[in-house]
């Protein structure tokens, strides 16, 4: 079955930084790689999604790439603000969300920005 | 944008009791759920997928009777937390796609349940 690892567990960047967050996967056929955000208490909140027809994909301060070949997929935050501290993990499924494609998660990324 | 609801937010119960938590798609039809747990300070483990009219299908290791599943309609799903122990406390989760091309996961906004 699919295997996601994501790096690192915990980041601590200065405000107006930028924040980078990698994730390998295992399973080939895996084709949708969403990022989400969780803060305290509450569900994930999709922030961004990219699937393996595209190589990269950008979303005002948010952008995702992806590697095929290499099975790796990154979440890069530029000007980073106090507000973007949470708990971030990538996911892959594999497809874009029918009966077979469960989600499988990384362990998650604490992000911290201080001010 | 695709909106799921999730609710009770908290819910405290005492041990032996049972607990429903349901979980509503509010402006689309999902053709399958799906229901998380989630530890303090860990990752999303999926306990189960459903899809609407079918039996759910359980991960390994999640006990089907005491996680009972219901999938009653394209806009519905709830689990039931039967007999419940402290060891059963934890964030639940859960989340609707619509499939196909469309795609996508919405995720609720999660159930934290207290078993004293």
């Amino acid at each position: 079955g699919e295997n996601v690892e994501q790096h690192p567990s915990t980041l601590s960047v200065q405000e107006g930084d930028s924040a980078v967050i990698k994730c390998t996967y295992s399973d080939s056929a895996s084709n949708y790689f969403p990022w989400y955000k969780q803060e305290l208490g509450k569900g994930p909140q999709l922030i961004i999604d990219i699937r393996s027809n595209v190589g990269e994909k950008k979303d005002q301060r948010i952008a995702v790439t992806l590697n095929k070949t290499a099975k790796h997929f990154s979440l890069h935050i530029t000007e980073t603000q106090p507000e973007d501290s949470a708990v971030y993990f990538c996911a892959a499924s594999q497809n874009y969300g029918g009966s077979q494609g469960n989600l499988i998660f990384g362990k998650g990324t604490k992000l911290s920005v201080k001010p | 944008g695709a909106v799921v609801s999730q609710h009770p937010s908290w819910v405290i119960c005492k041990s032996g009791t049972s607990v429903k938590i349901e979980c509503r798609s509010l402006d689309f039809q999902a053709t399958t759920m799906f229901w998380y747990r989630q530890f303090p300070k860990q990752s999303l483990m999926l306990m189960a997928t459903s899809n609407e009219g079918s039996k759910a299908t359980y991960e390994q290791g999640v006990e089907k009777d005491k996680f009972l599943i219901n999938h009653a309609s394209l806009t519905l799903s709830t689990l039931t937390v039967t007999s419940a122990h402290p060891e059963d406390s934890s964030f639940y989760i859960c989340s609707a796609t619509r499939g196909g091309f469309v795609g996508g996961y919405t995720f609720g906004s999660g159930t934290r349940l207290t078993v004293v």
